[in-house]
């Protein structure tokens, strides 16, 4: 199965706030990482967060991280329509390069 | 801003030909990284370079070769072409890993999506 594991979709309405969790299995993973992707694009790097830390904060984001359950969370504040795409969650393993990617949860919101 | 592009958006060919999808960055990145994406699945790793002619095996580098001659390019092959190999392909580069652990972005390209018929 995967390393990185995400519900496939969610839905919200517009104004509402809206979570999309995330579980992982390796207790090494040094950075967690939140991508967006927009029909017909590449991935765009919304935040990240650093294992030592608990919780990031920026402007409508909120990322949650809890290292003993091996979970992470991206809450969107005051969803809008702009904010319907495929969000990926990603872990880095120790010193390495590469990332292990969730199979993304598409997230749309209702008008 | 960083720029990562992808020779082609869309590509439609035949089971057995020989395939090349072309990435170049131009922000002097050492890493670079071929990734596929299928839906459920999310973005798996095919191989990539951290340094001119250099190349690392990812999860998933059966049928697939690369080349990467020049710093900015990072050519993806494939040898030929199977109907299993119809997917999207995303390019990306970052800079190495600084010493003391700060964090390295990955920058994605658009996308090449791949039809194999």
């Amino acid at each position: 199965g995967e390393d990185v594991e995400q519900s496939l979709f969610l839905s919200v309405r517009e104004g509402d706030s809206s979570v999309i969790n995330c579980t992982y299995t390796d207790s090494s993973s040094t950075y967690l990482y939140w991508y967006k992707q927009e029909p017909g694009a590449g991935l765009q790097l919304l935040t990240y967060i650093f294992s030592n830390m608990d919780m990031k904060q920026d402007q409508r984001l909120t990322v949650l991280l809890n290292k003993k359950d091996k979970h992470l969370s991206l809450r969107i504040a005051d969803t809008q329509t702009g904010d319907s795409a495929i969000y990926f969650c990603a872990e880095r393993r120790g010193a390495g390069n590469m990332l292990t990617f969730g199979g993304g949860t598409r997230l749309m919101v209702k008008p | 801003d960083v720029k990562v592009t992808q020779s082609s958006r869309y590509l439609v060919k035949r089971t057995g030909e020989k395939v090349f999808l072309e990435c170049v960055q131009d922000m002097d990145h050492e890493n670079m990284f071929w990734y596929r994406q299928d839906p459920g699945l999310g973005l798996r790793l095919i191989y990539f370079s951290y340094d001119v002619k250099m190349k690392e095996k990812g999860d998933i580098p059966e049928g697939y070769s690369v080349s990467r001659e020049k710093k900015e390019r990072f050519s993806l092959i494939l040898e030929s072409a199977s109907t299993n190999q119809t997917s999207m392909y995303l390019c990306a580069s970052s800079f190495p890993l600084l010493a003391g652990g700060s964090q390295e972005t990955q920058y994605f390209g658009p996308g090449t999506r791949l039809l194999v018929l």
